[in-house]
């Protein structure tokens, strides 16, 4: 069974350009999470979808952060315009509903500069 | 704030020996318990996870959790050095978001 795929890998962008990443979850995980994790921290939850709803947003910071999940399986994250602080590793996740394990994809590095 | 808490380490241990992480948490809603295991520069893998009070055993592994002392434990037997990683507790109440600790270092030693 193939895992969670997130690309691109690795992004670096100067500040104040726009970026986006994108993830296809395990198959049949109707629940989808992007977290963000900074060096030395654990992940943090910025949105999560039930199939495509998004139910919980509220650590999303919505001025310059978008996602979507048109159809129920992939997602895509934006962030508009990129800022220093948003140099992270951005995880996508994956359950088969919101009361499962979670299974994590290989993140997203993003730089910017 | 829902606090996770763990010690940073980092927890040195001599191969074949017991590695013992700890965490505690404070929102006493939650219900489900996940530890997962992290090298460097690669995502988070879930390793174990708990739902009920008491000891799970799966390998090398066992997790332990007490919800009234709000305390949940990963032990590893006999540690290899490739159990050499960040070990992150991870708490979720109605099994929704995961919060997350800062992970503990372990560094198995040959």
């Amino acid at each position: 069974e193939a895992g969670v795929v997130q690309s691109p890998r690795y992004k670096i962008i100067e500040k104040k350009q726009p970026v986006a990443f994108w993830c296809n979850p395990i198959s049949g995980h109707n629940t989808l999470y992007w977290y963000l994790q900074n060096l030395g921290q654990g992940p943090e939850l910025l949105i999560r979808y039930e199939n495509e709803e998004a139910v919980d947003d509220s650590q999303l910071p919505k001025d310059r952060f978008s996602a979507e999940r048109l159809k129920g399986v992939d997602s895509t994250l934006k962030i508009q315009p990129a800022e220093l602080g948003d140099s992270a590793v951005y995880l996508c996740a994956s359950s088969l509903g919101g009361q499962r394990e979670q299974f994590f994809g290989p993140g997203t590095r993003l730089t910017v500069l | 704030q829902k606090e996770v808490e763990q010690n940073s380490g980092p927890l040195s241990v001599p191969e074949g020996a017991i590695a013992s992480l700890n965490c505690t948490y404070s929102d006493r809603g939650s219900q489900s318990f996940f530890w997962y295991r992290q090298y460097s520069g690669k995502s988070p893998e879930l390793i174990m996870f708990i739902y009920s009070n008491g000891d799970k055993e799966d390998g090398r592994f066992t997790a332990q959790l007490n919800k009234a002392s709000q305390y949940v434990s990963l032990l590893i037997r006999d540690s290899q050095p490739s159990d050499s990683a960040t070990y992150l507790c991870a708490v979720s109440n109605s099994g929704y978001a995961l919060n997350f600790g800062k992970g503990t270092s372990l560094l198995v030693t040959p």
